[in-house]
């Protein structure tokens, strides 16, 4: 069982460019957000969504676009990349409906923005 | 910003139980505890979650003080795969979207 699959896993952008950062899940779940990690610092929600077709904001979503068009996959679009970026993209999903809060991670993503 | 309380960091013995810590001082009454960890350089992993009774399962148990301004996660023998941050967190049964991870505790197990 994959679980959350996270591609690519390193990635070094110069300033200016865009990219996806994918994420799939096998497990038929409808709740699947994207945090980002930086040094010292917690976990933050950057987007959710609760379902395909449906998705929201988090605590930092500035500079970021999702989409959900299937139930599997929920990919991070950064528009135009910048150095403040520069982080740790973990995705997650969970079961939903009475069970949000239990996620599931993918393995991460570490993006450099040059 | 995060509603619960962990001290930053913790240091436990190999084979013995380690006890982390956790205040909720702005819990309600109908959110529940749930506990993450976070091994370096991987994704957090769900631990354990409870209301106001203890829980135990494969992974670790979970004591919730009654006023359940409190919790403890109990690993009972730890080993140095342990080492990682545990982040405790105050949910809402299920329902909240949003969950906030703090900076957790890191535990640090030594041979």
């Amino acid at each position: 069982n994959a679980g959350v699959t996270q591609t690519p896993k390193f990635q070094v952008l110069k300033t200016g460019q865009s990219m996806t950062l994918q994420c799939a899940q096998d497990m038929n779940h409808e709740y699947m957000s994207w945090y980002r990690q930086d040094p010292g610092m917690g976990l933050r929600l950057i987007h959710y969504s609760v379902g395909a077709g449906i998705t929201d904001q988090g605590e930092v979503p500035n500079g970021y676009n999702v989409s959900r068009s299937t139930t599997e996959d929920f990919p991070l679009r950064l528009l135009s990349a910048a150095p403040s970026q520069t982080s740790v993209y973990f995705c997650a999903s969970s079961p939903g409906w009475t069970d949000y809060e239990k996620l599931f991670f993918g393995s991460g993503t570490q993006l450099s923005v040059l | 910003d995060a509603k619960t309380t962990q001290p930053p960091s913790m240091d436990c013995a190999e084979g013995r139980a380690a006890n982390l810590p956790c205040n909720h001082s702005t819990i309600s009454g109908n959110e529940y505890v749930y506990w993450y960890r976070q091994i370096h350089s991987q994704g957090p992993q769900y631990i354990i979650h409870g209301l106001k009774n203890n829980e135990t399962n494969e992974m670790a148990s979970l004591i919730i003080t009654e006023d359940r301004k409190s919790s403890t996660l109990i690993l009972p023998h730890a080993t140095l795969r342990d080492t990682a941050v545990y982040y405790c967190i105050d949910g809402s049964g299920g329902s909240n979207y949003k969950l906030t991870f703090g900076k957790g505790t890191l535990l640090t197990v030594n041979p």
